[in-house]
């Protein structure tokens, strides 16, 4: 089935430490999109890419990074700096440049121990 | 700046009410699009709506470009239909700019 994956469905961090978060697409598509969602808030972009090894700092990229190696993947890393992690993380995917809707993974929860 | 603002916050119904819910963007903001996210978090595409109207079973959706505002009905109401509702506009072509959603709460 086409779609996209989240990984993991919750994560836990301690203070101090970097975590990866996974985000897998098949659906071929160019662009990737990594958003954050605070309790009763809409979505703030974080990072996005439109093409393989290429991406662009959203409205909220301070203390997170990404890389974009495969089509397929995009992951997001929240770095000791993000100092208030504690959030819902969405990632989705579109085809670049048509103004298409986005399709979207089901979300990663992360918490801070 | 870019502004999407979304009316009512707040919305509870009874099974079967008919409810609208109404979208407004600033003149940098294109290609409306409509999204539901369940309870559990989950974010659905509803409808890619830069103008006119569209319909989906109870669902429809009209948006306005020249008077930028975008509404949502939606009809018969169901508890499934509870959620989130967000409208979100593109920007620069390349970037979705999310409102701050209407709570939808549907009671049996």
């Amino acid at each position: 089935d086409g779609g996209i994956t989240q990984s993991p469905k919750y994560l836990f961090r301690k203070e101090g430490q970097n975590v990866t978060l996974s985000c897998e697409q098949n659906l071929n598509h160019d662009a990737m999109y990594w958003y954050r969602q605070d309790p009763g808030q809409g979505l703030r972009l974080i990072y996005y890419s439109q093409i393989v090894n290429d991406f662009q700092k959203g409205d909220i990229a301070e203390g997170y990074s990404v890389s974009r190696e495969k089509k397929e993947s995009f992951p997001l890393t929240v770095t000791s700096a993000q100092k208030n992690p504690t959030a819902f993380y969405l990632c989705a995917s579109g085809q670049q440049g048509l103004g298409e809707t986005q399709y979207f993974g089901p979300g990663t929860r992360l918490l801070v121990l | 700046g870019i502004q999407v603002e979304q009316s009512p916050p707040d919305l509870i119904l009874q099974e079967g009410a008919n409810s609208t819910l109404r979208c407004n963007f600033s003149d940098s903001v294109n290609n409306l699009q409509w999204f539901h996210q369940n309870p559990w978090g989950q974010l659905i595409n509803l409808f890619y709506i830069p103008s006119g109207t569209k319909q989906n079973g109870r669902l429809s959706a009209t948006t306005v470009a020249t008077e930028r505002y975008s509404l949502l009905y939606i009809s018969s109401s169901q508890t499934t239909d509870s959620g989130v509702y967000f409208c979100a506009g593109l920007y620069n072509t390349d970037k979705l700019i999310f409102g701050t959603g209407t709570r939808l709460q549907v009671f049996p």
